[in-house]
């Protein structure tokens, strides 16, 4: 299994402003992944995250209103940037440990956006 | 495109009252078929992963089965503790990572 660690747990931000959440890993993964679960809907993926390169985004989603880093095996961050109430969602990191087991899950970030 | 439906919503059981969680899917060529459980306030937590159809696993009070169609979470003498919401997920051959998530399935298991 992996560690991992999300900060902040949850937020309530004002409409406008951009939240970064962080995301720390207890061992050196290739890949990251940022979902999206909205109230009621499935997880959706956002973007995969590799170190060294640029993010790889889903249909739906730029890197304008969700920028990424992985500046290291173990670190991502993701800014939801010029938030509005459609934001409003919990946002979770994971990552893949290998053939067998997917995707090991943080406790994710609850963001209200008012 | 790859869908995923999860049935029913919501359940609820009494404690020793077995059931089936059911998962519906669509994809272009299976790679593997995931369920996880996701306790309120917390990110989803890996339970099994299915490749083929036939193919069986178990887990406590827990077994997953897998056709070319769906996946049945059966739940044999369920315990409060059991009360969560179950999601299934999919991954297509062809080379990405993406999963593709159901709704879930929210469990209540009353003692």
């Amino acid at each position: 299994s992996a560690v991992i660690s999300q900060k902040p747990s949850r937020d309530i931000c004002q409409r406008g402003t951009s939240l970064t959440i962080q995301c720390q890993v207890d061992s050196q993964v290739t890949m990251m992944f940022w979902y999206r679960q909205q109230p009621g809907q499935s997880l959706t993926l956002i973007a995969t995250a590799n170190q060294g390169s640029e993010a790889t985004y889903e249909s739906g989603f730029v890197i304008d209103k969700f920028p990424i880093s992985r500046p290291n095996l173990t670190f991502s961050t993701l800014t939801v940037s010029n938030m509005s109430p459609e934001d409003s969602s919990i946002y979770l990191c994971s990552v893949d440990r290998g053939v067998g087991e997917k995707l090991f899950f943080g406790s994710g970030t609850q963001l209200s956006v008012l | 495109e790859d869908q995923v439906t999860q049935s029913p919503e919501a359940l609820r059981l009494q404690e020793g009252e077995s059931s089936s969680l059911n998962c519906s899917y669509t994809v272009s060529g299976l790679r593997g078929l995931f369920w996880y459980r996701q306790d309120p306030g917390k990110g989803p937590e890996f339970l099994f992963t299915l490749y083929s159809a036939g193919e069986e696993k178990e887990k406590e009070r827990l077994k997953a089965t897998l056709t070319k169609k769906e996946s049945f979470l059966h739940i044999t003498a369920p315990k409060p503790e059991d009360s969560a919401t179950y999601l299934c997920a999919v991954q297509a051959q062809g080379g990405s990572e993406k999963l593709v998530f159901g709704k879930g399935t929210k469990l209540t298991v009353n003692p």
